[in-house]
Parts: structure tokens; sequence; C-alpha cells
């Protein structure tokens, strides 16, 4: 079966800038992730889909950053305006239940100047 | 607060010994346990899990984890590591009706 896609893989822009990562689950996945990793750390969740609506979005900081899932399959996470210290690895995943794993994207690393 | 905690940084070993990772956790109830192994500019590949059964749980790439519910410990195993298996690993727990949470990571770097 084919992977979580994430684009794009590196994103380096200036700070007040905006910038938006797309990602699409395995096909099938009802529950959808976006987590923030930051270097040295584990991964932090920051919003969980399922399907098209929010289950937890309690650690997403609202003030800058957005996510949708429209069709309740792809999802873009949106952050406006970038902050110096939001420089992290955005990993996306996708899941079937409790119970079981979670599966990873390759993650976009971004770059704050 | 609920936590994980992976208590060393770093675990080096040399190739063909045995290695452990260790994870001890602190959460209510009966939580889901899972080890993840992450790779340079790679995302998160899942290793194995306990759900409930038995202790000791097989995965991939010959990993084993042993759940011990007195010490809340999930330590990651392996009985004769390779160098391939040096990489960043994650123990993860779940609170039944809850998102995952992570460790911090421990590095295990494999010396030929």
């Amino acid at each position: 079966e084919a992977g979580v896609a994430q684009s794009p893989r590196y994103k380096i822009i200036e700070k007040r800038q905006s910038v938006a990562f797309w990602c699409n689950p395995i096909s099938g996945h009802a529950t959808l992730y976006w987590y923030q990793q930051i270097l040295g750390q584990g991964p932090k969740l920051l919003i969980q889909f399922q399907n098209n609506g929010v289950v937890d979005d309690s650690q997403l900081p609202k003030d800058r950053f957005s996510a949708e899932r429209l069709k309740g399959v792809d999802s873009t996470l949106k952050i406006q305006p970038a902050k110096l210290e939001d420089s992290a690895v955005y990993l996306c995943a996708s899941g079937q239940g409790l119970t079981q794993p979670q599966h990873f994207g390759d993650g976009t690393r971004l770059s704050i100047l | 607060a609920q936590s994980v905690a992976q208590p060393e940084d770093q675990v080096n070993v040399a190739e063909g010994n045995p290695l452990t990772v260790k994870c001890t956790y602190s959460v209510s109830g009966n939580p889901y346990l899972f080890w993840y192994v992450q790779y340079p500019n790679r995302g998160l590949q899942f290793l194995l899990k306990y759900i409930t059964g038995d202790n000791l749980v097989k995965g991939s790439y010959g990993f084993e984890a042993e759940f011990n519910k007195s010490q809340t410990s999930f330590h990651l195993k392996k009985p004769s590591a390779l160098v391939s298996d040096s990489a960043l690993y994650f123990c993860a727990v779940r609170p039944s009706t809850d998102k995952l949470i992570f460790g911090t990571g421990t590095r295990l770097q494999v010396f030929p």
C-alpha cells in the first residue's frame, strides 16, 4: 500500500511569512494527525481529524496555525505568520483506531530565518 | 500529568551484542504501548505494540519489547544488534481514550 505522502519536504521562509503543508494519508484511514517535532524532542500532536471533523486541537496555536481536511481525505496545515520558534519538522500521520499504529509521512522540515 | 520517560539520551552497543532501550510511563488506566524508529530525514516507522495479552511482544527487524505492569515499563530489546539498527527510537503511550504521548527519544549507536 502507498504510504503517507507529504509535501514539500523542505521549506525555508522568513519570519512573519506564511507557509502551507500538504498531506495525503493512506487510503481508507479515517484518522489524520499533524505533529510538530522540534529538534531533540518527540513529536507533539497539533491536531487530529476523524474524517473531516476535528477531534483534538488543544495544542494547536490557533492564533497562527490552521488546518483543514475538507473532503475527509487530504489535509493542509498553514502557519500565518510564522515565528522563529516554529522551526521544526511537521509530520503527518494516519491511522485506523486507538489500538492500531499510526503511519507517518517523511515530514516537512521548516526553517524560519 | 501523563508522561513517558526515556531515561537515556543515547545507548551505545557493539554489533552482535544485545541491546536494551528503556521506557517508563506514568498514565492512568491500561494504556496501549508502542515503539517507533526514526532514521535521518524520515518519518517514524512502527516497530511493535502492546495492547493486551503476553507481556513479551515481537515486532519488526528482530526487535521485541517486554511490558511490566508493576514497574510501568516497556523496554525495547534485541538479542543481537546490527550497525543498521543505529537510529532514533521513540516509545509512545496511548491512554485508552486519549492521544499518543511520545518520549523524548533515545539515540541508538551500534559500533562495528
